[in-house]
């Protein structure tokens, strides 16, 4: 059965850092790996998808990764700002958009 | 932009009653799925539905019910509520065929549930 990990669970840092959030699954055959953003009492904002073909993808000042072999993938917020803080969440699409989510990683960047 | 809404943001409903998540998408996606989400526990999958009529479950199916009699709309039926039901639970949607799996999943604000 699918698992999937995020690690660290909270993560503080300064406005301006960059900063990377890791997230691995235990089964390598995902369809997609997804990421997410999720504030406080509200839903979730997708933000983006790696096909299991794909090694990246970008939007903005964020770019993920996809290693299928090793079970990772890798969120990377260039130039924080206190508007990213948020709960980042991973998925990874078992086949048939049945999606597999780690518990989060809630980010803080301080003023 | 995608519009999937939830019946209520906040909900206090009392043991043994009998309770209706309703969530509506604007957007003529074939699938929907509901999840709760607990602290430490994460999403969890309930229930998804791929066209009207029909539904399939997840992973913890246990003490609900859905119903999909329009494309538009997927209820979540907790058929005799109880306090281990307390939870935010989210309802979603997609448009894509499940077998290309090239799309995300539009999820909407939640319904935080209370049962006392």
């Amino acid at each position: 059965k699918q698992e999937v990990t995020q690690i660290p669970a909270a993560l503080s840092v300064p406005e301006g850092e960059n900063l990377v959030l890791n997230c691995s699954f235990t089964d390598s055959a995902i369809y997609n790996l997804q990421w997410f953003r999720q504030d406080p009492g509200k839903g979730l904002t997708s933000l983006l998808l790696i096909q299991s073909s794909q090694r990246e993808q970008t939007s903005g000042r964020l770019n993920a990764s996809l290693d299928k072999s090793s079970g990772r993938s890798t969120l990377y917020i260039a130039a924080s700002q206190p508007g990213d803080s948020a709960t980042y969440l991973c998925a990874g699409d078992q086949g048939a958009q049945k999606l597999v989510f780690g518990q989060g990683t809630r980010l803080t960047i301080n003023p | 932009d995608v519009k999937v809404t939830q019946s209520s943001r906040y909900l206090v409903k009392r043991t043994g009653e009998k309770v209706f998540l309703e969530c509506v998408q604007d957007m003529d996606h074939e699938n929907m799925f509901w999840y709760r989400q607990d602290p430490g526990l994460g999403l969890r999958l309930i229930y998804f539905s791929y066209d009207v009529k029909m539904k399939e479950k997840g992973d913890i199916p246990e003490g609900y019910s859905v119903s999909r009699e329009k494309k538009e709309r997927f209820s979540l039926i907790l058929e005799s509520a109880s306090t281990n039901q307390t939870s935010m639970y989210l309802c979603a949607s997609t448009s894509t065929d499940f077998l290309s799996s090239t799309d995300t999943q539009y999820f909407g604000p939640g319904t935080r549930l209370t049962v006392l």
